[in-house]
């Protein structure tokens, strides 16, 4: 799980293998994103769910949100080496009215051949 | 091509030195942030901008300061800068649907 006060999460799979990273958060939102950063980069926002939805698919990618555990998880479906980058889970904590996220530590996944 | 480009890529500053880092983005989004980014640490929110001179203070405020007199130009500004500010610094704007677009960040070492 991403918040609390735990460091950065490392995750270490084999192309081919499911994975699933977990976030857990502790101020009510009606939305999480997931964002994914590559080394050197700018972290790109890879998908949303919002409070209504409990699961949502993008490709590879399965987002689920628990809000009475407030709680969200990121699946990636049979993963390939292009999948290696950090993924974060962020909350939205004001409510809608001026968007601001609270952005969890992180999970570094890393797929090898 | 929606785009948030950043300069500099790359700056070595000495303690009590000023930084001036830009921002710029061209899809008019009204909306723009400030980030640092810190090894195996989340991005910190310093600073959001709702629109030009309608700035408003992050989480970590303290020894910065933003300059946001064009839509499309955000600038963080260290004055009189600390070791403890050597970090990666990210600005993103935030587009329709709730999507931030970030840039490809600053790495920031001050000596």
């Amino acid at each position: 799980s991403q918040w609390g006060e735990e460091n950065l999460q490392a995750l270490s799979i084999q192309e081919g293998e499911d994975v699933t990273m977990n976030c857990s958060y502790k101020t009510y939102t009606t939305v999480v994103h997931w964002y994914r950063q590559d080394s050197g980069r700018g972290p790109a926002l890879i998908i949303l769910i919002r409070s209504n939805e409990r699961e949502k698919r993008s490709g590879r990618l399965r987002a689920t949100l628990d809000t009475s555990s407030q709680s969200s998880s990121l699946s990636i479906t049979a993963a390939q080496c292009e999948d290696t980058a950090v993924y974060f889970c962020a909350t939205d904590i004001s409510g809608g009215s001026n968007y601001k996220l609270t952005f969890g530590k992180g999970t570094l996944l890393t797929v090898t051949p | 091509d929606m785009k948030v480009t950043q300069m500099p890529r790359y700056l070595i500053k000495r303690m009590g030195e000023n930084v001036l880092l830009e921002c710029g983005q061209d899809m008019s989004h009204e909306t723009m942030y400030w980030y640092r980014q810190d090894p195996g640490l989340g991005l910190q929110l310093i600073y959001i901008s709702y629109d030009v001179d309608s700035n408003s203070e992050g989480d970590i405020p303290k020894g910065y300061r933003v300059s946001r007199k064009k839509r499309e130009h955000f600038s963080l500004i260290l004055d009189s800068a600390k070791t403890n500010q050597t970090s990666v610094y990210f600005c993103a704007s935030l587009g329709g649907r709730a999507e931030q677009f970030f840039g490809p960040g600053t790495r920031l070492t001050v000596l």
